[in-house]
């Protein structure tokens, strides 16, 4: 079982529609949750960060986590075309120590 | 302030060359990483840096050695390129091993 993991994708959602993204993990001791975005071409940047169980919401995007169920969650609303990017999920401890490891992440297309 | 910057962006090497990659920050952060992004395979931890005077492995060390030059720097060293090392290049930083990361732009490495 990976450490971090996130389906590839592609993920299609039609404009204006709730963009739904997953992330499990394996170790049940993680505190640190990060969302990234990745557009083609350029470098990961920080998104959303969430360290409590329950919702966390900034703008149109919403993270949820679940530490008992081991997941955390990207909700998108109001998905527009510029939110079209790769999707990563990054959770503190996961692959032992305390620094952070990365999802490979999912791609998410936004249609017009 | 820049936040993370590397060079070079773009690197065209033949097999058997040497280069260093540079990466500096401006954030006074104390971690500081090197990772490398092949398509379908995200983001592999190459080596790391906690604190200043200390670096560890990653993922994927075999091929790369790395110096944490003082607090701000932390360069990665190709001694004998090969074509398996043509990827894209990130350096990150975070305050902390447990905090968010911060990427630079990437290098594009090409080794013929």
């Amino acid at each position: 079982q990976k450490e971090v993991e996130q389906n590839s994708g592609p993920l299609s959602v039609p404009e204006g529609a709730i963009a739904s993204l997953n992330c499990t993990y394996s170790d049940r001791v993680s505190q640190s949750f990060f969302w990234y975005r990745q557009y083609s071409g350029k470098s990961p940047e920080l998104i959303m960060s969430i360290y409590s169980n329950g919702d966390k919401e900034d703008g149109r995007f919403t993270a949820q986590l679940n530490k008992a169920s081991q997941y955390v969650s990207l909700l998108i609303r109001d998905s527009q075309p510029s939110d079209s990017a790769t999707y990563l999920c990054a959770v503190e401890g996961a692959g032992g120590g305390n620094k952070l490891t990365f999802g490979t992440g999912t791609q998410l297309k936004v249609e017009l | 302030n820049a936040g993370v910057t590397q060079t070079p962006k773009f690197q065209v090497l033949k097999t058997g060359q040497s280069m260093t990659l540079q990466c500096a920050q401006d954030m006074n952060h104390n971690s500081m990483y090197w990772y490398r992004q092949d398509p379908g395979m995200g983001l592999r931890l190459i080596y790391y840096s906690a604190s200043e005077g200390t670096t560890d492995k990653g993922e994927v060390p075999n091929g790369y050695n790395v110096s944490r030059l003082n607090k701000r720097e932390f360069s990665l060293r190709l001694e004998s390129a090969a074509p398996s090392q043509t990827s894209v290049y990130f350096c990150a930083s975070s305050e902390g091993l447990d905090h968010e990361q911060f990427f630079g732009p990437g290098t594009r490495l090409t080794v013929l």
